[in-house]
Parts: structure tokens; C-alpha cells; sequence
């Protein structure tokens, strides 16, 4: 139990479909992170919010849509997927973007695959 | 754009065996985390170090960051079974990318009994 929540665990989805991923942290931290986990390569920072701001877009396609209605949640709204896009999605917390030596604390992922 | 190498990419050992693992960069980092990832579940954190040159011990796992802050060692003795998994290192960015993790792409250890 890492304090960090997703759902679905497992996403199965057509190209024409939209659906949202959840996150929920129970640490009482102020920074989330959206990462997606491909095969053969390394994690990737998508998205990072610190204090409900969006500070980071790492060149992610719009067809991806965060969303951070508080501290404690955040979304990943998905649209119009293609293949390439499945993967695990990971989503981190930790007390507050910016800082050195704090750890992230993962949750253990949405599986997505597109059809 | 930072970079990290990790080698190897995989490892298959028997139980009791050493190994170590190497992560790499032209980029100099504030600190280096070391996370641990088993299948079904999200990376969780080993270590992080800070100072170039520090050495941290994890009962058998050893940690060891470079003088220049550009590259870590992780030193596995006498692996045993339940040190399976996929092993991450991340640098943490400096400067403006202040907090920003850079992973390296990761290395699958399998300890035979």
C-alpha cells in the first residue's frame, strides 16, 4: 500500500473512444505526476502539477487531457487514443515539485491497451 | 535533454551470486534515486543519494554516486530470489528543470534459487 490509488487497473479501449483515468493520493502531499511506461523504453514525465497548477507538459499529444481538481486527485482524460499509446500509465506523488531529494510515491498503474 | 544509461539491461543470476548495476550520464544531476519495481505494481523508492562520491549500504544493496554527480553504481551481495524485479535509476534535475526526475530505461534482475 503506497497511499497512491488508480483506477481502472485495466483499460481496454477503441481508437474512437473517450475515457478518464483516475489517481487519488491519501499522503496529504501537493504534487502529482502522470508517467507512461512503454516496453524497452524508459519512464516517461508526462505531466506535473504542483498545488493544482500545471507545471510541466512534456510535448504530450492533446488527445491527452490532465485534469487536477485538488491536491489529492488527478485525472488523465483520454480521446481518440492510437496504438501507440498503450502502456502502463503511472501516476506519482510526492510533497512538492521542485524539490531534490524527495521521493515520488508511485501508484501501481493503468494498464491501457488500444484497439 | 538529459540522459541516463543504464546497463545491463537484463541479468539472470543464481542465488548467492554478486552483481552491480550501471547508470550513466554526460548530465550532471542534484541527486539520483534508485526505485524498485516488481510486476503488477508502481516503482518504489530504494535510496536517493546527494553528495558525489557518497556511499549508501541497504543491508545487502550498496549505492554509490559518482564524484561528478553523473553517474550511481548499485552493488547487489549475495542475491537471493526475492531481489527480482526492475531496477530504475532517476536523476534529479537541477537548474530550471528543478525537481524534474530523468529516468534511465531500467534493468530486469532474475535470481534463480
Amino acid at each position: 500500500e503506497t497511499g497512491v490509488t488508480q483506477t481502472p487497473r485495466h483499460l481496454v479501449m477503441g481508437m474512437t473512444n473517450k475515457k478518464s483515468l483516475k489517481c487519488e493520493q491519501h499522503l496529504g502531499h501537493n504534487a502529482m505526476y502522470w508517467y507512461k511506461q512503454s516496453a524497452k523504453k524508459p519512464l516517461e514525465l508526462m505531466f506535473v502539477y504542483n498545488f493544482k497548477e500545471q507545471t510541466e507538459n512534456n510535448s504530450v499529444p492533446s488527445r491527452f487531457s490532465p485534469e487536477c481538481p485538488n491536491s489529492s486527485h488527478l485525472f488523465l482524460h483520454l480521446h481518440t487514443l492510437q496504438p501507440e499509446d498503450s502502456a502502463l500509465y503511472l501516476c506519482a506523488s510526492s510533497q512538492w515539485a521542485g524539490a531534490s531529494n524527495q521521493p515520488q510515491h508511485f501508484g501501481d498503474g493503468t494498464r491501457l491497451s488500444i484497439l | 535533454t538529459q540522459l541516463l544509461e543504464q546497463s545491463p539491461q537484463f541479468l539472470s543470476i543464481q542465488e548467492g551470486e554478486n552483481l552491480t548495476v550501471y547508470c550513466n550520464s554526460s548530465s550532471v544531476f542534484s541527486s539520483l534515486q534508485w526505485y524498485r519495481q516488481e510486476p503488477g505494481e508502481g516503482p518504489v523508492l530504494l535510496v536517493t543519494v546527494v553528495t558525489g562520491g557518497e556511499v549508501k549500504k541497504l543491508k545487502r544493496l550498496t549505492f554509490q554516486f559518482g564524484d561528478a554527480r553523473k553517474d550511481s553504481s548499485l552493488h547487489i551481495t549475495a542475491a537471493q530470489p526475492g531481489d527480482t524485479g526492475l531496477y530504475l535509476c532517476a536523476g534529479v534535475a537541477g537548474g530550471t528543470s528543478y525537481g524534474k526526475l530523468t529516468f534511465g530505461q531500467g534493468t530486469i534482475l532474475t535470481v534463480h534459487p
